[in-house]
């Protein structure tokens, strides 16, 4: 069965402190690995696609890294508007399985 | 604007009392997915659909039922509402490649 695990559970950062979230993961047949973020009552929102080990993604303040084993998200100096919930995926066959997400709060 | 659209937005219901989410999208993905979000235990897996005509049970299947006629509505069903089923529950579609997966906004239920 896929498993997800993201860590830690929660972030707190002051505004400008750059930080990585880990999302380690074991599945048969990785399709691709998602990030996203959530806000408080909003839907996911799709952030990067990763496809094979090694491969790097970026979007403003945000990267995304893929291992065999696990892919972290940078936030490089962050603002206090990335603060949300960030959640990992894996798709494999027919699914997306996720990671119970990292909380991120960045404090002005 | 293209995307996905859940309806309703949030709804009270009785235990025992029958009840849709609808959900479409304009992307002409041929995967969807229903899942539902609760406090502690993320984002699990209800149903999903392949493509038109087929479906599937995801991790928490018991008591919902999905149908896929077309390619872009999903419709999931409580037959009988319990109030373990309060919760958001959140619809996605990715295309064929896996290469995007989008998600709806949400359906926040609660079952009393």
């Amino acid at each position: 069965e896929d498993q997800v695990t993201q860590s830690p559970e929660a972030l707190r950062l002051q505004e400008g402190e750059s930080s990585s979230l880990n999302c380690s993961y074991t599945v048969s047949g990785l399709r691709g690995l998602f990030w996203y973020r959530q806000d408080p009552g909003k839907g996911p929102e799709f952030l990067f696609t990763l496809y094979s080990a090694g491969e790097e993604k970026e979007k403003e303040r945000l990267k995304a890294t893929l291992t065999k084993k696990e892919s972290f998200l940078h936030i490089t100096a962050p603002k206090p508007e990335d603060s949300a919930t960030y959640l990992c995926a894996v798709h494999s066959d027919y699914k997306l399985s996720f990671g119970a997400g990292t909380t991120v709060t960045v404090r002005a | 604007i293209a995307g996905i659209t859940q309806a309703p937005t949030s709804q009270i219901l009785a235990a025992g009392r029958r009840m849709t989410l609808r959900c479409t999208q304009d992307m002409r993905h041929n995967a969807m997915y229903w899942y539902r979000q609760d406090l502690g235990l993320g984002l699990r897996l209800i149903h999903y659909s392949n493509t038109a005509g087929t479906t599937g049970k995801g991790e928490v299947p018991d008591g919902y039922s999905v149908s896929r006629a077309n390619t872009d509505d999903f419709p999931l069903t409580l037959a009988s509402a319990v109030p373990s089923q309060t919760s958001v529950y959140f619809c996605a579609s990715s295309n064929q490649w896996g290469t995007e997966a989008f998600f709806g906004q949400g359906t926040r239920l609660t079952v009393v």
